[in-house]
């Protein structure tokens, strides 16, 4: 069972292009999470999506930012018009449990994308 | 709001040494705490989960302890070893879904 999927690993953007970020998640999860990562700092949430919905924006910056996660296919996260200070590590999570205030529930991470916006 | 601090920020311990590592959250009332690796420009590795139930969970020479009460959480790390270089994280999940992370503790082991 492959782990979360993220692609490209790395991706150079020059301010005012578009970037875009693809999450497959874990086989039968249904349940996608994005951070960023800026320098020396630690995670910090940015959404929540379940297919075809988007339960939780609040850690989303309310322009240049949207995320989705169609259907079929992986969860795409895009930032429209970079600037630099967009340049972070950007990682999604999967869970296959709908989340729950009790019980076992992990979140699954996959190996980021770094973003650099010269 | 739930916070998160690890201390220290930063540690260089001679291979061999037993080391803990400390973070600390504001809010008690949490679900789990996690502890992840993170190596440099890699993604972040699952270490130990500990539910808000339990004290403390335990994995090879890793072994994590959680005080709920008193907001703090340990990871202890036994016999260190240079492949133990990395970034340590701690994450809370506070609130149904969302992981609150702490800004990591970057350890370095001589050989």
């Amino acid at each position: 069972n492959a782990g979360v999927m993220q692609n490209p690993r790395h991706l150079v953007r020059r301010r005012g292009q578009e970037a875009r970020l693809r999450c497959s998640p874990m086989k039968g999860h249904s349940h996608v999470y994005w951070y960023r990562q800026l320098p020396e700092e630690g995670l910090k949430f940015m959404v929540y999506l379940q297919k075809e919905n988007i339960i939780d924006e609040s850690g989303m910056p309310k322009e240049r930012f949207s995320a989705e996660f169609p259907k079929e296919g992986p969860s795409i996260l895009r930032i429209q018009q970079v600037v630099r200070g967009d340049s972070a590590a950007y990682f999604c999570a999967s869970s296959p449990l709908q989340p729950t205030s009790g019980g076992p529930y992990e979140q699954y991470f996959g190996p980021g994308t770094r973003l650099t916006v010269t | 709001k739930q916070e998160v601090t690890q201390i220290p920020a930063a540690l260089s311990v001679p291979e061999g040494e037993n080391l803990v590592l400390n973070c600390s959250f504001t809010d008690s009332a949490i679900y789990n705490l996690q502890w992840f690796r993170q190596d440099p420009g890699k993604g972040l590795t699952s270490l130990l989960l500990i539910q808000s139930s339990q004290r403390e969970q335990t994995s090879g020479r890793l072994n994590a302890s959680l005080d709920k009460s008193s907001g703090r959480s340990t990871l202890y790390i036994a016999a260190s070893q240079p492949g133990d270089s990395a970034t340590y994280l701690c994450a809370v999940r506070s609130g149904t879904y969302k992981y609150i992370f702490g800004t990591g503790t970057r350890l370095k082991v001589l050989a």
